[in-house]
């Protein structure tokens, strides 16, 4: 069974500029988060679709948005991109949600110069 | 405010040792529990489930054990080998997909 797919592994972006980030989840799982991971901040929740629908969003400015498709493959979106937004984003699905193991992908290291 | 840290930052052993890694969480009312390990330049792996009715759960090597009430966890890795060698994470969720995520154990294993 194919694991958590992440395209691009790296992007390298300016200032002012917007990314799309996107993540295939595995067959037949429904919920996919994202995360953003840096050396600072370590991990944090960006947000979580379920079934097309958002559930759950963090403490991220409306800069970062996403959206599931029906097939639950899911984009990211961040747009006029600032020095900070460098991270690796990570990506994870799961059976239903919560409770559920969470399964990540390798992720998409993003630098904005 | 909820929060997860981890005990030691960083872990440096000879081969064979058995270890214990340590995390704690602010609020007790945690539905789940969730090891991972995370190599370099990777994603992460989970290692271990813990519901917030179990105690513990067992995987190979690896053990992990929940005390609630004090807001705590506990991964011991037995017989420990190079292999093992990665950063350490654990996190919580409060009834939602949302996990919080602790600053993570880097363990080194050498020969």
């Amino acid at each position: 069974k194919a694991g958590v797919t992440q395209t691009p592994r790296y992007l390298i972006k300016t200032r002012g500029q917007q990314v799309t980030l996107s993540c295939s989840p595995i067959s037949g799982h429904r919920s996919v988060s994202w995360y953003q991971q840096t050396p600072g901040q370590g991990l944090q929740f960006l947000f979580e679709y379920f079934s097309e629908t958002q559930r759950n969003k963090g403490n991220f400015p409306g800069r970062f948005s996403g959206r599931q498709f029906s097939n639950s493959r899911s984009e990211m979106n961040v747009s006029t991109l600032e020095l900070g937004d460098s991270a690796l984003y990570l990506c994870a699905s799961s059976l239903a949600g919560y409770n559920s193991p969470l399964h990540f992908g390798n992720g998409t290291r993003l630098t904005v110069t | 405010k909820q929060e997860v840290t981890q005990i030691p930052a960083a872990l440096s052993v000879p081969e064979g040792e058995n270890l214990v890694l340590n995390c704690s969480f602010t609020d007790s009312a945690i539905y789940n529990l969730q090891w991972f390990r995370q190599d370099p330049g990777k994603g992460l792996t989970s290692l271990l489930l813990i519901q917030s009715s179990q105690r513990e759960q067992t995987s190979g090597r690896l053990n992990a054990s929940l005390d609630k009430s004090s807001g705590r966890s506990t991964l011991y890795i037995a017989a420990s080998q190079p292999g093992d060698s990665a950063t350490y994470l654990c996190a919580v969720s409060y009834n939602t997909d949302k996990l919080i995520f602790g600053t993570g154990t880097r363990l080194q294993v050498f020969p």
